[in-house]
């Protein structure tokens, strides 16, 4: 059982454009979210995150936005720069579950000159 | 920010040998820790919930006695791979939480392991 959905395997985007990836969840227990950044053969990289009493968060280039009506969130990177391209994972946690994340399966960033 | 390392970043053993990583946190002291597994173009998988001072939770089917997890001191979390078989070949990867303003895991850079 899949509770946190990335459909997109891949995305491609111009450099300079916006980069929108998705990701929709089941479990309505889920309070926190989070983007990581992962290269290949190395560790996720924390990006941004956002809490459920809230509905947009923004950090620099990227903005997660939430929408807990429809179990979906989203990153958004504007501009896009190339060394953004790699694998995006949003994951999810209930507060009073210790912590424990739930990732979605990923999607691949790539942004062309 | 928070720095998680890993030792060995990549070990190659023989089929039925023991392997241990080690995760530590660099400039933090992290009560908990979490130990993910990721296979080729998936997703990272929760193994188990390493807490300091106690027994690590581990996730439905994951075999406690073939993965061990000792979280001996608030930086150091090891897990040992027992009696590797090929099967167990994958991508380790530790994490630590944080708790300050808002909470979240930082990652170490992983530990590939192959056996053969």
């Amino acid at each position: 059982d899949q509770q946190v959905k990335q459909n997109s395997p891949s995305l491609s985007v111009q450099e300079g454009r916006i980069s929108i990836l998705n990701c929709d969840y089941t479990n309505s227990m889920f309070d926190y979210f989070l983007w990581y950044k992962k290269y290949p053969a190395e560790g996720p990289t924390f990006l941004i995150s956002i809490s459920s009493i809230k509905d947009k968060n923004e950090d620099g280039r990227f903005t997660v936005f939430l929408n807990k009506s429809a179990k979906h969130l989203s990153l958004h990177i504007v501009p896009s720069q190339p060394g953004d391209s790699a694998v995006y994972f949003c994951a999810a946690t209930n507060t009073g579950t210790a912590s424990k994340l739930t990732f979605g399966t990923g999607t691949r960033l790539q942004v062309t000159l | 920010g928070a720095v998680v390392s890993q030792h060995p970043s990549w070990v190659i053993c023989k089929s039925g040998t023991s392997v241990k990583i080690e995760c530590r946190s660099l400039d933090f002291q992290a009560t908990t820790m979490f130990w993910y597994r990721q296979f080729p173009k998936q997703s990272l998988m929760l193994m188990a919930t390493s807490n300091e001072g106690s027994k690590a939770t581990y996730e439905q089917g994951v075999e406690k006695d073939k993965f061990l997890i000792n979280h001996a001191s608030l930086t150091l979390s090891t897990l040992t791979v027992t009696s590797a078989h090929p099967e167990d070949s994958s991508f380790y990867i530790c994490s630590a939480r944080v708790t300050t303003t808002q909470e979240t895991q930082y990652f170490g850079p992983g530990t590939r392991l192959l056996v053969l």
